[in-house]
């Protein structure tokens, strides 16, 4: 079946980076886009952009420049989130979603599971 | 970008029907007829239940619609029931060829 499962959840130190990935599988990884969702505890959805799985180019959502890299391993079906110079704000929840069909990339009809990221010292 | 502006919550009886109200701009609702609705319960990943306004994807019930006038989408559950109190997301495309979310809505079954 259509997944995408995630990586586990991680705990930082404030200023380290992290690396969160998500793993597609029962499609073809480079006919859908993923995007990337951020949920802070108790708090609403945000998107924070979007990459291309044909062309690995990258959209960021304002707010989510400068510290937020997507990139691809097509190789494996697999796409990541790495955040680096973590902050206490970025303790949050971080979903990957691919496009449902029909929906010109606009809606999300399958996502990962979620991962938590802790930033704490 | 904005959020979308969404009611803090809505609240009904089991058999009701309720709409959940999702106001933008005409630079993002009202522009496009991108606008898509998610339920979430906690913990959980949300689920999509609306797309491009008024589609509903396979396996969701009937009882969910969702419609748009001018800058405001809507989302109506119609014969309420206990297994709906969840938090409902709109969002929508943008101008700016973003994404953006409203900011939730507590669906309370009474």
């Amino acid at each position: 079946q259509v997944q995408l499962v995630q990586s586990g959840s991680e705990l930082k130190k404030p200023g380290a980076s992290v690396k969160v990935s998500c793993k597609a599988s029962g499609y073809t990884f480079t006919t859908y886009s993923m995007n990337w969702v951020r949920q802070a505890p108790g708090q609403g959805l945000e998107w924070m952009g979007w990459i291309n799985t044909n062309t690995g180019n990258p959209t960021y959502a304002p707010g989510f420049t400068g510290r937020f890299v997507f990139s691809l391993d097509t190789s494996v079906s697999t796409a990541y989130l790495q955040i680096s110079n973590l902050k206490a704000d970025d303790t949050a929840v971080y979903y990957c979603a691919r496009p449902a069909v029909g929906s010109k990339g606009n809606a999300f009809d399958i996502w990962g599971q979620g991962t938590m990221v802790t930033v704490s010292s | 970008q904005s959020a979308l502006t969404q009611p803090a919550s809505v609240s009904g009886s089991p058999g009701q029907s309720i709409t959940i109200s999702c106001t933008g701009t005409s630079s993002d609702v009202g522009g496009y007829n991108s606008v898509s609705w998610y339920q979430q319960y906690p913990g959980k990943a949300p689920k999509l239940m609306i797309y491009e306004v008024s589609n509903r994807p396979s396996g969701v019930s009937d009882r969910f619609s969702g419609s748009k006038s001018g800058n405001t989408a809507s989302l109506t559950i119609s014969g309420l029931q206990a297994e709906d109190e969840a938090d409902y997301y709109c969002s929508s495309y943008t101008s700016s060829s973003t994404r953006v979310f409203g900011g939730g809505t507590k669906v309370t079954v009474l």
